[in-house]
Order: structure tokens, then C-alpha cells, then sequence
């Protein structure tokens, strides 16, 4: 078992619609990371949270430390979004290094 | 563009030959990491530097693999005799400081043929 799972794994949406992508980790951690990756590999850094809620534009992640689960949403979603969101953990004691989910693929459409 | 460039973006090579690449990280940024990512899944932690200490090595990085990072700027990921099973997306990325944001690079596709 992976120490961090997402889901789900393929997600279409139609334009407008509002998305919520689920992560959940096994371990201690001391900061979780929403990463958003586009085709040909560029990865960009979206969130790093280490409790509560953070909100940027129409993205909102939040996290509980206690049930070891976080959440992205998109509201008022549009075809630029279309991506692979990928949740990251640093687990408790590991210095900097991140253990990475598989990813959610997301397509939106018109 | 994150201010990490990675050189080349591709490489196609022959199994057996030695490949090198180059992460050029953001200036002030004293930490640097080397990722792995296979088709389909996420990246995998190679191997990380602070300043010019390579301070920690995944087990994924066998022998063949080495990297540097000389003067605590650039760094250099080394794979001697490829095999197949190295075609992958080689990612890097940088922070200031262990608790930051890493910024990654648009990555190096090898392919070994």
C-alpha cells in the first residue's frame, strides 16, 4: 500500500462544475503539497499546508491532521485546469523530501 | 517558468551508454533535489543536496547512478551503462531552507533504447 493515495484517479468534469480531489497518508507528516503537472512534465507548486485551509484564485485545499486526509477544490471549474493534480507528504523526521501520490488526471471540458 | 532549467529536455540513448544531466537550480536556493517519474505514476525521491552535501540517497539510486553538486549551484545527475528500465521523466527541483516550497524544473526525458 502506498503511503499516500489519491482519488480518484481520472476525473472528468464539464466546464463550471466544482471538483474536489481526495489525499490520504499513512504517516506523520510535518507539511503536505498540492502540485499541479501539465503534459510535457512541468510541475508547479500550488499549496503547502501543515493545518487548516488555504485558498488561492478558485483553488482551496485543506487538510486534517487528525484523519490524515486533505482535499483540493476547484470551483467554477474551466478547461485550463485540465491537469494532473498530484498530492505530496514530508513525512515527520525526513528532512525535506517529499513521498508523492500517483496523481489525479483531470480533464474539463466546454 | 518555475527559474529551475533543466538541460537537456530529452535525451534518447543506447542501452549500455553513460548519460549526464544538468539542473540549474533558483540562485539563492541552498537545497536541491533529483525525482524519478515513471509513466503513470508520481515522482520518486532520488537523492537531495544542501549547499554542496549530498545529504541523503534513495535506495532507488543504484551504483550507476551519481550526482554533484560542486560549488553548491548546478547540479549534475550521472546514470552509467543505461538500461531500459532508466527510461523515465528525471525531475529536479529547489527551495531556500527545508521547510519551503520546492520550485521544480520542466524535467529530463531519457529514453534508452
Amino acid at each position: 500500500k502506498n503511503e499516500v493515495e489519491q482519488s480518484p484517479q481520472n476525473l472528468t468534469a464539464q466546464e463550471g462544475e466544482f471538483i474536489t480531489i481526495n489525499c490520504s497518508y499513512s504517516v506523520g507528516i510535518s507539511a503536505l503539497h498540492w502540485l499541479q503537472q501539465h503534459p510535457g512534465g512541468g510541475i508547479v507548486s500550488l499549496f503547502m499546508l501543515s493545518s487548516g485551509k488555504k485558498k488561492h484564485g478558485r483553488l482551496i485545499a485543506t487538510i486534517n491532521i487528525q484523519e490524515k486526509h486533505s482535499s483540493l477544490h476547484i470551483t467554477a471549474s474551466h478547461p485550463r485546469d485540465s491537469a494532473v493534480y498530484i498530492c505530496a507528504v514530508r513525512p515527520t523526521g525526513t528532512a525535506s523530501k517529499l513521498t508523492f501520490g500517483t496523481g489525479t488526471r483531470l480533464q474539463v471540458t466546454l | 517558468d518555475t527559474g529551475v532549467s533543466q538541460n537537456p529536455r530529452h535525451k534518447i540513448t543506447k542501452r549500455g551508454q553513460n548519460v549526464t544531466f544538468r539542473c540549474d537550480p533558483i540562485s539563492e536556493h541552498n537545497r536541491l533535489y533529483w525525482y524519478r517519474q515513471t509513466l503513470g505514476q508520481g515522482p520518486e525521491f532520488l537523492t537531495y543536496f544542501q549547499n554542496e552535501a549530498q545529504l541523503e540517497k534513495s535506495r532507488l539510486l543504484s551504483d550507476r547512478f551519481s550526482a554533484e553538486r560542486p560549488k553548491g549551484s548546478f547540479s549534475t545527475l550521472e546514470i552509467q551503462r543505461t538500461e531500459q528500465g532508466d527510461s523515465a521523466m528525471y525531475l529536479c527541483a529547489s527551495s531556500l531552507g527545508h521547510a519551503s516550497t520546492q520550485y521544480f524544473g520542466p524535467g529530463t526525458r531519457l529514453t534508452v533504447l
